[in-house]
C-alpha cells in the first residue's frame, strides 16, 4: 500500500531537548516537504527536498533541519524545541515536484513545554 | 501563486451532491486548481485536479469555468464521512499553499 508514515504520532517534550521526527515514503517520490499546522494560520511549509541530498527552506523554517540521505526518508529535527513549535506536523511526498498529487502522513502532534 | 477564495462552510444533506465554489480569478494560464480535503486533524487527501477541462474521478468531479477563474467540486453523493475541510489551491509547481479552506458538514 503507497503510503507516507511518520513516526512518532504524539510527542511530548521539554524546552530544549532535541527529537527527530521521522518520515519514510514507499513510493519512490523525489519530492518530500514538511508542514505545520496552526489553529489560524492553516498549513505552512517548513522545508522541501526535491531529491536526495538536495533540500531548500519553505516559508516557517526557523528552528528546524531536515536531511535527504536515502529518497525514501525525510526526517525533522528540532535541535532546540521551543513551545513555539507545538504544532501539528505533517510529511508529504509526490513524484515530483511539478506533480501535485501529494500524499500526506497522518500527522506528528508535537507539544513542547 | 493564484489566490483562491472559498466559503467558511457550508452543509450538505446525506445522500445529495455537494457543491463546493472556489474562486481564483487570477490564475494563470499555466496553473492547474487542485482539491484535498483534511478529516479532523488527518493528513491532506488528494480529490482532484484540473487545467481547463471538467474532470472526473471515482471521489468528485471538478467543473472550471471556460474563463478559469473560478470552479466547483462536486461530490455527487455526500456521506458522512465526507464532513471535512475542502482546500481549493492554485499555483503552477511545487508548494502547495492551503488556504482556510470550505467546512463541510454533511447532515443525517
Amino acid at each position: 500500500e503507497a503510503q507516507v508514515t511518520q513516526n512518532p504520532r504524539y510527542l511530548i517534550t521539554v524546552t530544549g531537548k532535541k527529537l527527530t521526527v521521522t518520515c519514510s515514503q514507499n513510493m519512490n517520490h523525489e519530492y518530500m516537504s514538511w508542514y505545520r499546522q496552526d489553529p489560524g494560520l492553516g498549513l505552512r511549509q517548513i522545508y522541501y527536498s526535491m531529491n536526495v541530498e538536495v533540500t531548500d527552506k519553505g516559508d516557517v523554517p526557523e528552528g528546524y533541519k531536515v536531511s535527504r540521505k536515502e529518497k525514501r526518508n525525510f526526517p525533522l529535527i528540532l535541535e532546540s524545541p521551543s513551545p513555539n513549535q507545538t504544532s501539528l506536523y505533517f510529511c508529504a511526498s509526490s513524484f515530483d515536484r511539478l506533480n501535485t498529487e501529494a500524499f500526506f502522513g497522518q500527522g506528528t502532534r508535537l507539544t513542547v513545554v | 501563486d493564484a489566490k483562491t477564495t472559498q466559503p467558511t462552510s457550508m452543509d450538505c444533506a446525506e445522500g445529495r451532491a455537494a457543491n463546493l465554489p472556489c474562486n481564483h480569478s487570477t490564475i494563470s494560464g499555466n496553473e492547474y486548481v487542485y482539491w484535498y480535503r483534511q478529516i479532523h486533524s488527518q493528513g491532506p487527501q488528494y480529490i482532484i485536479h484540473g487545467l481547463k477541462n471538467n474532470e472526473t474521478n471515482e471521489m468528485a468531479s471538478l467543473i472550471i469555468t471556460e474563463d478559469r477563474k473560478s470552479s466547483t467540486l462536486i461530490l455527487p453523493h455526500a456521506t458522512l464521512r465526507d464532513t471535512a475541510v475542502y482546500y481549493c489551491i492554485v499555483r503552477p509547481t511545487g508548494k502547495l499553499i492551503f488556504g482556510q479552506g470550505t467546512t463541510l458538514q454533511v447532515k443525517p
